[in-house]
């Protein structure tokens, strides 16, 4: 069955970076889109970073774009997320979630929690 | 970027009831792409619907979704204990961003 599993979550103070994981089981990795999103405590879903299944194309919320960083390794069947100059704004539980087609997700992992205190 | 507003953002119901969650986009949706997913306390989202109306693998005929353009709607036809939760619509259009509604609270009455 298909498995999502995050790691790499924790404390980080303001300006500081972590880089979240996510592996991958039950499905062929490279042939899937991939993407994180994130739900601050007590808020909604918000989209972050997207990547295609060879890696070529990524694309990331305005509120992040310079400063996170998705990839992939397929050999690994791994994602990331580079976080770099963490704010506390960014303080979520983030989700690792496959595309389906490259379109709607149809897998979650069950989430990280990153939490950024200054 | 297509900004999704859910309606009601709480909906008090009791359990044999019908639900009805609306999700109304900004600009149309191209080809349906609006997908809607289930989320409990503690635990990851899941997803429901895709294409706007196609029920995922596994889930219930009590779930179905219906709509076009800017204007769509998810039904439960008689809720169940398990069925209250938060409810997210999702736009997932061919090229990034994604956008999520803000969320509809399913509780019990």
């Amino acid at each position: 069955q298909v498995q999502l599993v995050e790691s790499g979550g924790g404390l980080v103070k303001s300006g500081g970076s972590l880089r979240l994981s996510c592996a991958a089981s039950g499905f062929s990795f490279s042939d899937y889109d991939m993407s994180w999103v994130r739900q601050a405590p007590g808020k909604g879903l918000e989209w972050v970073s997207y990547i295609s299944s060879r890696g070529t194309d990524t694309n990331d919320a305005d509120s992040v774009k310079g400063r996170f960083t998705i990839s992939r390794d397929n050999a690994k069947n791994s994602l990331y997320l580079q976080m770099n100059s963490l704010r506390d704004e960014d303080t979520a539980v983030y989700y690792c979630a496959r595309l389906w087609s490259g379109y709607y997700i149809d897998y979650w992992g069950q989430g990280t929690l990153v939490t950024v205190s200054s | 970027e297509i900004v999704l507003t859910q309606s009601p953002g709480t909906l008090s119901l009791s359990p044999g009831e019908r639900a009805t969650l609306s999700c109304r986009a900004s600009q149309s949706v191209s080809s349906s792409f609006l997908a809607w997913h289930q989320q409990k306390p503690g635990q990851a989202p899941r997803l429901l619907i895709y294409h706007a109306s196609n029920r995922a693998t596994g889930i219930p005929d009590r779930f179905s979704g219906s709509g076009s353009g800017t204007d769509f709607t998810l039904t439960i036809s008689r809720l169940e204990p398990e069925d209250f939760a938060v409810y997210y619509c999702h736009h997932y259009p061919t090229s990034p961003p994604h956008t999520f509604g803000q969320g509809t609270k399913l509780e019990i009455k």
